[in-house]
């Protein structure tokens, strides 16, 4: 099965960089993905990381250890639009689950 | 290209009778997901559907059923509503099975009275 452990909440400062950790322990695991979910409305997609290391994508960087089952979401230069849920997903060919999610909260 | 559409959007039961939540995936998505989104518990996977046929159940009581036609197109099922079942009832479309990228829609937001 799958377990996916996120923080429930966090708050952060505008122009600020905020960490979003995401630990997982999951049988035959083939990728991590971080969906943004903004209040009343469907989650987005991302990243995606299936080898270790680390993927840049603009604003947003997202890191693997395989070997730590451990993920986390990087995003710089906060904006307030960034306050939203961050859900870490877990996959194994079969489906993909997903962790509780972490609520973002960008003040000013 | 549209995006994955949910309907109705909107809606309100009693305990103990039964709803059907439709799906039309993204043209060319084979696979279908429906996830229950609660605020306590997050994103928990209901069942996924692949070429009508269901690939993985999640841990839901016989209560929640599915199904899936030629067409990619999906259908959920609940039947004698408890008021737990209600939430956001998310669905997702993808090219492949087996937790490929997910495109979802906006939900189906069931309330059990």
């Amino acid at each position: 099965g799958q377990n996916i452990d996120q923080p429930t909440e966090m708050t952060a400062t505008e122009g600020a960089i905020v960490q979003i950790n995401c630990t997982y322990q999951t049988s035959g695991f083939n990728g991590l993905f971080w969906y943004q979910q903004h209040a009343g409305e469907a989650p987005t997609f991302l990243s995606y990381n299936v080898l270790d290391g680390l993927e840049e994508k603009g604003r947003f960087s997202s890191f693997l250890s395989r070997s730590k089952g451990y993920s986390y979401l990087l995003l710089k230069e906060l904006q307030m639009k960034d306050s939203a849920s961050y859900l870490c997903a877990g996959t194994n060919n079969n489906d993909m689950r997903f962790g509780a999610g972490t609520r973002l909260t960008v003040k000013p | 290209k549209a995006g994955v559409t949910q309907t109705p959007r909107y809606l309100i039961k009693t305990r103990g009778q039964q709803v059907t939540l439709s799906c039309s995936p993204i043209s060319g998505h084979r696979s279908v997901s429906w996830y229950q989104q609660t605020p306590g518990q997050g994103l928990q996977f209901l069942f996924e559907y692949f070429s009508e046929t269901q690939r993985n159940k999640g841990n839901f009581p016989g209560r929640f059923s599915g199904r899936q036609f030629s067409n990619s197109r999906s259908e959920m099922n609940v039947s004698t509503l408890e008021l737990g079942d209600s939430a956001l009832y998310l669905c997702a479309s993808s090219l492949s099975a087996g937790g490929g990228e997910l495109f979802f829609g906006e939900g189906s937001r069931l309330t059990v009275l």
